[in-house]
């Protein structure tokens, strides 16, 4: 089964809020996650990464953390824009380059 | 630029034939993946390779056949034991182990 998992499937907000979009992995061996966003028809594009060692990992408006005591991880979006709308994905790595993804939470920003 | 290219973008294909996806990176990367991407749902791993004439099966192999004969090529072949072939195919490749994927912008197979 799905070792990394989202606990939503959507998630709607407002034009300027913050996005807060949550993952669930169980593979306690992974040491490096990736946050992903995908377009439609399109290919995954890279947002933000951290690794085992670290807790929070701050980029241009978005933020990671990571709690390695109860398997979570979560993207934070400050000043949600239209153009954030995609599917986001949480990958975990595991050993030996084996990367893993979630199932995907698809964010809608409405004006 | 750098990259990863899958072709063709869409591809259409009879039941019982084989079909194989074409991916090429010019980024020197070890590794590369495949991955099966349905409809409102997650990437699902088909094969990866860490290096040159090696790889390894990920969760949904069956009915899938991989080659790592060059650096910068990875192509996946469909084969007709695979029951539900139709799905978006998308192909990545990373530099080292903790590194993010770099990924294609797929490749949509229809069998009917």
């Amino acid at each position: 089964g799905e070792s990394v998992g989202l606990h939503l499937p959507t998630l709607s907000v407002q034009e300027g809020d913050n996005s807060i979009i949550n993952c669930a992995y169980s593979n306690s061996a992974s040491d490096y996650f990736i946050w992903y966003k995908q377009e439609s028809g399109k290919g995954p594009q890279f947002i933000i990464d951290i690794r085992s060692n670290m807790d929070k990992r701050q980029g241009q408006r978005v933020t990671v953390l990571l709690n390695k005591t109860v398997k979570h991880l979560s993207l934070q979006i400050a000043a949600t824009q239209p153009g954030d709308s995609a599917v986001y994905f949480c990958a975990e790595n595991r050993n030996n380059n084996d990367m893993r993804f979630g199932a995907g939470t698809r964010l809608t920003v409405k004006p | 630029d750098g990259g990863i290219t899958q072709s063709p973008k869409y591809l259409f294909r009879k039941e019982g034939q084989n079909v194989t996806l074409s991916c090429e990176q010019n980024l020197n990367h070890d590794a590369m993946y495949w991955y099966r991407q349905d409809p409102g749902q997650g990437l699902r791993l088909i094969y990866y390779s860490q290096i040159v004439n090696d790889f390894q099966k990920g969760d949904i192999a069956e009915g899938y056949s991989v080659s790592r004969e060059k650096k910068e090529s990875f192509p996946l072949t469909v084969t007709s034991a695979q029951k539900n072939p139709t799905a978006f195919y998308l192909c990545a490749s990373s530099a080292t182990r903790q590194a993010h994927l770099h990924f294609g912008n797929g490749t949509r197979l229809t069998v009917t």
